[in-house]
């Protein structure tokens, strides 16, 4: 257990469908981070979430909708998506300005169908 | 910008043997440098760290690393492998800007045969 929790696990959802993504951090830390990993990629950064405000965007299609209420929760809205957006999807968290590490969720495994 | 490059896809070893892992790094100005874990469909578990001081650095598991400046290098290391060690390795750089993300390599997977 990390501290951080993401919810669901799985999840299978149409090409039509309107799904989120949720994330939330126990440990007091004050950014946050959505990361993809595909099968045989590496792990590729979408948003950062610095006390709560997005500080970056990695050019992550309009299909994906981050939405950070507080400092303790992350979503990602998720519509309109294609099967090649199936992969895991990774939440993290970590104390901006220190040299921490940044702890993960377990991941929720996204399948379009 | 900050980089970090895992050059082998798979990295094979006997248990009982030592194993490394290798990562080179670039960055600009000084390197803080991360190990994680992965096992499958599972999130990513930190293993260590480098940020300042001793080059080699001990973590969870019997894992550690050394840090080596002029090779730009920070391969994981561990004197005896288990087969419980099979797993994906990823080595990170933290980007030099204040908001701590990590900038990871493309990972390794470790096979430990019995």
């Amino acid at each position: 257990e990390t501290g951080v929790t993401q919810t669901p696990r799985h999840l299978v959802m149409g090409m039509t469908n309107k799904k989120s993504l949720k994330c939330e951090q126990h440990l007091g830390h004050n950014a946050m981070y959505w990361y993809k990993q595909s099968a045989k990629k590496p792990l590729e950064l979408m948003f950062v979430y610095s006390l709560e405000e997005r500080v970056e965007n990695n050019s992550v299609p309009s299909r994906f909708s981050p939405e950070c209420p507080n400092s303790s929760h992350l979503f990602l809205h998720l519509h309109t998506l294609q099967p090649e957006d199936s992969a895991l999807y990774l939440c993290a968290s970590s104390q901006e300005s220190t040299v921490t590490e940044a702890f993960f969720g377990q991941g929720t495994r996204l399948t379009v169908v | 910008a900050q980089s970090v490059a895992q050059p082998e896809d798979q990295v094979n070893v006997a248990e009982g043997n030592p194993l490394t892992v290798k990562c080179t790094y670039s960055v600009s100005g000084n390197p803080y440098l991360f190990w994680y874990v992965q096992y499958p469909n599972r999130g990513l578990q930190f293993l260590l760290k480098y940020i300042t001081g001793d080059n080699l650095v001990k973590g969870s598991y019997g894992f550690e690393a050394e840090f080596n400046k002029s090779q730009t290098s920070f391969h994981l290391k561990k004197p005896s492998a288990l087969v419980s060690d099979s797993a994906l390795y990823f080595c990170a750089v933290r980007d030099g800007s204040n908001t701590g993300k990590l900038i990871f390599g493309q990972g390794t997977t470790l096979q430990v045969k019995p």
